[in-house]
Formats: C-alpha cells, structure tokens, sequence
C-alpha cells in the first residue's frame, strides 16, 4: 500500500525567505506525484505533477517540486515566499495506470500549513 | 470550462436524517470519487466510479453509498448520518493524470 509523509504539519517563513515543504513517499514502484493547494475555505487546486520525464517539474505560482526516485521524495519549493502564498499544501501520489483500468485513487498526506510572516 | 459541482456547499443535520450530497462534471468522464477531508488527516477516498453503474469502495466507506446511474452524476448517500461523519466532502473526476475537484461540501451532523 502506498503512504505520503509530510514533514512538518506546520511551516512558517518570512516574505521572501525559501519556501521547502518535505514530502516522501512509499510505493512498490515509482508513482505519478502531485503537489495541490488549499486555500481557506477553498477547494484543491493543482499545483503541479510528476508523471514521467523530467525530473524537476515547475508548477504554477513559481512553485516547482524535484522527483527524486532515490529518497523517495518530492519537496516542493519556492525562492521567495509571497503573503499570498499562505495555505495548506498537501502531497498526494497515484498508482500509474493499469491496462484493464485504475482506481485512480490519490493517497494524500497529512498537509503541511504554511504561514509567512511579513 | 472544465467543473466539477457540488451541492449544498454547507449542510448541518441531525444524527439519522438521511441526507444526499450531489457532484456533476461536465467533462464526460468515465471516473470519479468521493473523498472526506479531516484536520491532521488528510484526505482520504470513501467510493469510487469506473464507469456507469460500476462503483467500488474507497479506503473509509463505511456509513455511505453512491450510485451511478449516468456518467454526469455521482451522488453521496448518508443514509443515517452520525457525528463522526461531521467533515469536508469532496468530489473528484479524472482525465489521465490529473484529478479535478469540485470546491467541497461542509457537512455538521449533530
């Protein structure tokens, strides 16, 4: 079964600072990664994937995650931290899919809450 | 433009009031899910659909049911809520690699 780990339930940097939010992953082989945010009061939004390829993926926001299927991991991180930035970031992973079909189930973890400080 | 809808957005019921939380997309596709969302827990998958009329359990199904009787719909039945049902609903549709969710249902069960 597959298991996300988020380090830290709760980040807290100053505007401007580097933004390192850890998350490792447990599976059989190497699944399709993601990275969502939630805003207060809001749903998931995507924040970027890992399929295949490329390694060091970039998402939206100036977000970008690196896989690295040695540690089993895929931090996200951001240079410079913006006010608006502050959110709940969750990690998630799916099995990749299967000929005769998927549940395409997402194992999330637990969030990690960002706060920067002006 | 690609949705997923929910309603209600916030419910608060009362212990064994069945109750339905509807999710449509507009996207035709084949799979969707539900998911509950509990503070330090993440979330975590209740059901999900293949396909019309082909449903399956998720990680925490017990207490729910869902139907799927066309590829739009994909209702969440609470057929005697309890407290500990009280939470965030999600539901979700999945192009390859990528999920879509509708923005949640807050549901309170008193």
């Amino acid at each position: 079964a597959q298991s996300v780990t988020q380090l830290g339930s709760h980040v807290s940097v100053s505007e401007g600072a580097l933004v390192l939010l850890r998350c490792n992953y447990s599976s059989s082989v190497p699944p399709y990664l993601f990275w969502y945010v939630q805003y207060p009061n809001q749903g998931l939004q995507l924040l970027l994937k890992y399929t295949t390829g490329a390694t060091l993926v970039k998402g939206i926001n100036g977000f970008e995650a690196e896989f690295k299927k040695s540690e089993t991991s895929f931090h996200l991180t951001k240079p410079s931290a913006h006010m608006s930035d502050a959110a709940e970031y969750f990690c998630a992973v799916s099995d990749r899919p299967r000929s005769g079909g998927s549940n395409y189930k997402l194992t999330f973890g637990k969030g990690t809450l960002l706060t920067v400080n002006p | 433009e690609a949705q997923v809808t929910q309603n209600p957005r916030y419910l608060i019921t009362v212990t064994g009031k069945k109750l339905t939380v509807t999710c449509s997309q507009n996207m035709n596709h084949e799979y969707m899910s539900w998911y509950r969302q509990d503070p330090g827990l993440g979330l975590r998958q209740i059901y999900y659909s293949m396909n019309v009329e082909v449903t399956d359990k998720g990680d925490v199904p017990e207490g729910y049911k869902v139907s799927r009787k066309e590829k739009r719909n994909f209702p969440l039945i609470l057929e005697s809520p309890s407290p500990n049902q009280t939470s965030l609903y999600f539901c979700a549709t999945r192009p390859p690699n990528i999920q879509y969710f509708g923005a949640g249902t807050r549901l309170s069960v008193l």
